[in-house]
């Protein structure tokens, strides 16, 4: 029973490119939830996608965009990165949009030179 | 909009003490969740409380739920050197399709 895969691991990016981040959810789940996670702090949700629709969304900027597929596996873009996007970006997935427990991968750790 | 807050932020203790960490929420909550991080690691989910005054165990760890479902608890008893890592609560939003807000965490240190 596969869990939920992030890709790639470890990305090293400079200030104004953009970036796209993989996640395919936990066997069974429909809903991904994508978080940003600074050192130090809890995991702060940037957007949720249900139905390959977001349908939740936190404070975070139009430069945070997504996308989910028919097979539930789930982008995250970043674009004009600023040294302030440097963090671990995980992804999580769970049954159902109504916030039941979310299952997350390893995490993309960024980076932004 | 909610807020979910944790405290302590830190906590050192020996191995074999006790340790407990609180979570509030500036409005209801539907449900609380818990996790754990370990160093270097993903949160990892540990358990979900739904009901107003629910208790839960899983071996030396003890979740309690708020009877307002605003606050909750987690305790370990006696804490191994294992036990190590950042402990989470989360809460969802109410609305139709919700998002879960995770607190700051309490990050504990065992001292063997």
């Amino acid at each position: 029973d596969a869990g939920v895969t992030q890709s790639p691991t470890h990305l090293i990016k400079t200030r104004g490119q953009q970036v796209t981040l993989r996640c395919s959810p936990k066997s069974g789940h429909d809903t991904v939830s994508w978080y940003q996670q600074a050192l130090g702090q809890g995991p702060q949700f940037i957007f949720q996608y249900y139905e390959e629709e977001e349908r939740q969304r936190g404070n975070f900027p139009d430069r945070f965009s997504g996308h989910q597929f028919p097979n539930y596996s789930s982008e995250l873009n970043v674009n004009a990165l600023l040294l302030g996007d440097s963090a671990l970006y995980l992804c999580a997935s769970s049954l159902g949009a109504a916030g039941g427990p979310q299952h997350f991968g390893d995490g993309t750790r960024l980076s932004i030179l | 909009g909610q807020q979910v807050m944790q405290i302590p932020q830190y906590q050192h203790v020996q191995e074999g003490e006790d340790f407990t960490t609180y979570c509030n929420s500036s409005t209801t909550l539907s449900n609380i969740q818990w996790y754990k991080q370990r160093p270097g690691g993903h949160p990892v989910f540990l358990i979900q409380l739904v009901k107003s005054g629910e208790v839960k165990k899983q071996k030396r760890l003890t979740f309690q739920f708020g009877e307002a479902k605003k606050n909750s608890s987690l305790h370990i008893t006696a804490t191994q050197t294992t036990d190590v890592g950042t402990y989470f609560c989360a809460g969802p939003v109410r609305g139709g399709y919700q998002k879960v807000t995770f607190g700051i965490g309490t990050k504990l240190q065992v001292i063997p």
